[in-house]
């Protein structure tokens, strides 16, 4: 079973606040992606990460940022969360170089900004 | 990247076989086609991965024709737990691939 972890499970903020979702995983994975998903809808992707100070936009434009210090950590911030951030976060990894690339999900975060 | 396409959704009965089609007219060569399976407030998951011909697993199994253009999930005798919703990738083996989900396929399997 996949080793990623992610916390809080669930979140209600209000508008204004700094908030940081932790995302860990115990595999060795170099490869990390955070997706932003609504209700019945497609995943986007807002950030990825090929390895230690490596960090890059993805397709959904995201006002939140990230870090890669260490392998085995990918934070997503929001500076000043607003209703418009209220969504599910998945975080996700896989082994570079593996050749066919499976992705191990978290279970999300479900965030709600008032 | 090969486009996929695949039905929004799909309705069946416990105890029969579901299959789910995905279409992805401009496959390559190095590219592989992924299932994943997500339930609701919960990250997407593997079910299975393949290149050409049948691939089986002990959750379903995976058709491609030889043109490989387009691929068959096959979830045998369905139960009330297999209501998820399940995504096509094709896959590009290495490199700078990025994976990307379209919205993928309901199934609500009924009692």
């Amino acid at each position: 079973e996949a080793d990623i972890y992610q916390t809080p499970r669930y979140l209600v903020i209000g508008t204004g606040k700094k908030i940081t979702l932790e995302c860990s995983q115990t595999m060795g994975h170099d490869k990390m992606y955070w997706y932003q998903q609504d209700p019945g809808m497609e995943l986007h992707l807002i950030h990825y990460s090929y390895g230690v100070n490596s960090t890059e936009k993805g397709d959904l434009s995201s006002e939140s940022t990230v870090s890669r210090i260490r392998t085995e950590h990918f934070p997503l911030t929001l500076e000043s969360a607003r209703p418009s951030h209220t969504s599910q976060y998945l975080c996700a990894s896989t082994a570079a170089g593996t050749g066919k690339e499976k992705l191990f999900f978290g279970s999300g975060t479900q965030l709600s900004v008032l | 990247l090969a486009k996929t396409t695949q039905p929004i959704s799909m309705d069946s009965y416990e105890g029969q076989e579901v299959n789910i089609t995905c279409s992805h007219n401009n496959i390559a060569t190095n590219d592989y086609i992924t299932w994943y399976q997500q339930f609701p407030s919960q990250g997407p998951r593997f079910i299975i991965q393949g290149y050409k011909t049948k691939v089986t697993n002990e959750v379903a199994s995976l058709f491609i024709p030889a043109d490989r253009k387009s691929s068959t999930l096959s979830l045998p005798r369905v139960s009330l737990s297999d209501t998820a919703v399940y995504y096509c990738l094709v896959v590009r083996t290495g490199g700078s691939y990025i994976p990307t989900f379209g919205r993928g396929t309901s199934l609500i399997v009924h009692p």
